[in-house]
């Protein structure tokens, strides 16, 4: 299985809403990654988990709340949002830090 | 920022034709990889070159690294309308786990 699986897909929310994103992988991989990408533009990291462990935060607003209940999932809560923040969510799992990073498909949000 | 740029920005050819695009990076790398990402989708890993490689091949790609300028390049022979993505470069941050994507390139390949 070289899958990572995201959830939802799509999303709209309010400003004063609360939401998760989910992310799943069976792979091994012992890196979960978030990175957020705007439209015509490239992803940019928000945050890296490693070893279950949060190891890179890119000085996300906290409204962005990430979680890593095991080695295998990988979630971002999300609260009090802006409408700036619409944009695709990507997570992405490595083996090591050498390696290729395997990405799903994405969950677009947007926020009203 | 410790973004880098590809150039160009977008590239327009014709079926069969060769597609080049280009990548600048900023900071000492481990390994530096190329992307493809067809529009609103996940990205796809396509090629991995390590700091101590010049040249690589994968199929119908080609890939350059030169540390000493911090540039590479991606080379797609004899392409095909489903081609069609954008590009984009990552590097490692040399030895985190910090891969940063640059600016990207985007690939139009008429049939």
């Amino acid at each position: 299985d070289t899958e990572v699986t995201q959830t939802p897909k799509h999303l709209v929310m309010g400003m004063t809403n609360k939401k998760s994103l989910k992310c799943e992988q069976h792979m091994g991989h012992r890196a979960m990654y978030w990175y957020k990408q705007k439209a015509k533009k490239p992803p940019e990291l928000m945050f890296v988990y490693s070893y279950e462990k949060l190891s890179i935060n890119e000085s996300v607003p906290s409204r962005f709340s990430p979680e890593c209940p095991n080695s295998s999932l990988l979630n971002l809560h999300l609260h009090a949002l802006q409408p700036e923040d619409s944009a695709l969510y990507l997570c992405a799992s490595s083996q090591n830090h050498n390696g290729e990073l395997f990405f799903g498909e994405g969950s677009r949000l947007t926020v009203l | 920022s410790q973004q880098g740029e590809e150039d160009p920005q977008a590239l327009s050819i014709q079926e069969g034709e060769n597609a080049t695009m280009n990548c600048s990076y900023k900071t000492s790398i481990n390994n530096l990889q190329w992307y493809r990402q067809n529009s609103g989708r996940g990205l796809v890993h396509l090629i991995l070159i390590r700091s101590n490689e010049r040249e690589k091949h994968s199929g119908r790609l080609r890939v350059t690294l030169d540390t000493s300028k911090k540039s590479s390049s991606l080379l797609i022979t004899a392409s095909r309308a489903a081609d069609t993505a954008s590009y984009f470069c990552a590097t490692d941050g040399s030895g985190t786990y910090k891969y940063i994507f640059g600016t990207g390139t985007r690939l139009k390949v008429l049939a």
